[in-house]
């Protein structure tokens, strides 16, 4: 199985800030990485498929980049509904797998 | 607009068993890839397995063979997933997601999540 693994395991930040998320995948998926935002008591919501293309719907301060094993999600200013935990996830090969997420919390 | 319906919250006796429904409205459930993934509390996101309805074919992560099924009715537009031999580490909120291939293979809608609670 493709192990991917996320830094920081969480974050504080101020509304405002300009804040990146790694991943890494334990070999070479290319560009088959998905990001995802997840608040409490709701399903996660897609953020950036292919690495780098922005769901439709998203703001456009949140970017994917990367490929190969390391990719990084840039949210270029904070807003406060931002504050979430965020997932990767690989779809280069089944079993399909997800990084352990990164909590963004309010400084 | 497409949406995924989940079945209400369940709570079971361990060694038992739950079956979680997720009915799509809208669009062409046939030829969805379901996915079902779960969440543990403090814990990340785990694929558990797929089913594309129109073909019947499913896919099952290695660690779940054996206590995990997932079929579909088309007729009804539903696709279900049943866990068996319940034990306190299945506690979780159970989600059915679709696989969009054109977008990479994320999954690009996801059900409201059903909470599946073990406990004797």
């Amino acid at each position: 199985d493709i192990q991917m693994t996320q830094s920081p395991s969480s974050l504080s930040a101020s509304v405002g800030d300009r804040v990146s998320l790694t991943c890494r995948a334990s070999q070479s998926i290319s560009s088959y990485l998905s990001w995802y935002q997840r608040k409490p008591g709701k399903a996660p919501k897609l953020l950036i498929h292919d690495a780098s293309s922005l769901q439709s719907g998203v703001p456009s301060r949140f970017s994917g980049s990367g490929s190969g094993t390391d990719f990084t999600l840039t949210i270029s200013s904070l807003q406060p509904e931002d504050f979430a935990t965020y997932y990767c996830q690989q779809s280069f090969s089944p079993p399909w797998t997800f990084g352990q997420g990164t909590r963004v919390e309010i400084k | 607009q497409v949406q995924l319906v989940q079945s209400g919250a369940e709570v079971k006796k361990p060694g038992s068993s739950v079956k979680v429904s997720c009915k799509a409205s809208g669009g062409s459930f046939s030829s969805y890839d379901i996915n079902w993934v779960r969440q543990a509390p403090g814990q990340g996101l785990e694929w558990l397995g797929s089913i594309i309805p129109m073909f019947g074919t499913t896919n099952y992560a290695q660690r779940f063979q054996g206590r995990v099924t997932i079929n579909a009715d088309e007729s009804t537009s539903t696709a279900y997933m049943e866990l068996s031999s319940l034990r306190s580490e299945d506690t979780a909120i159970y989600y059915c997601a679709r696989l969009s291939r054109h977008l990479g293979g994320s999954f690009d809608m996801w059900g409201q999540g059903t909470e599946v609670i073990v406990s004797s």
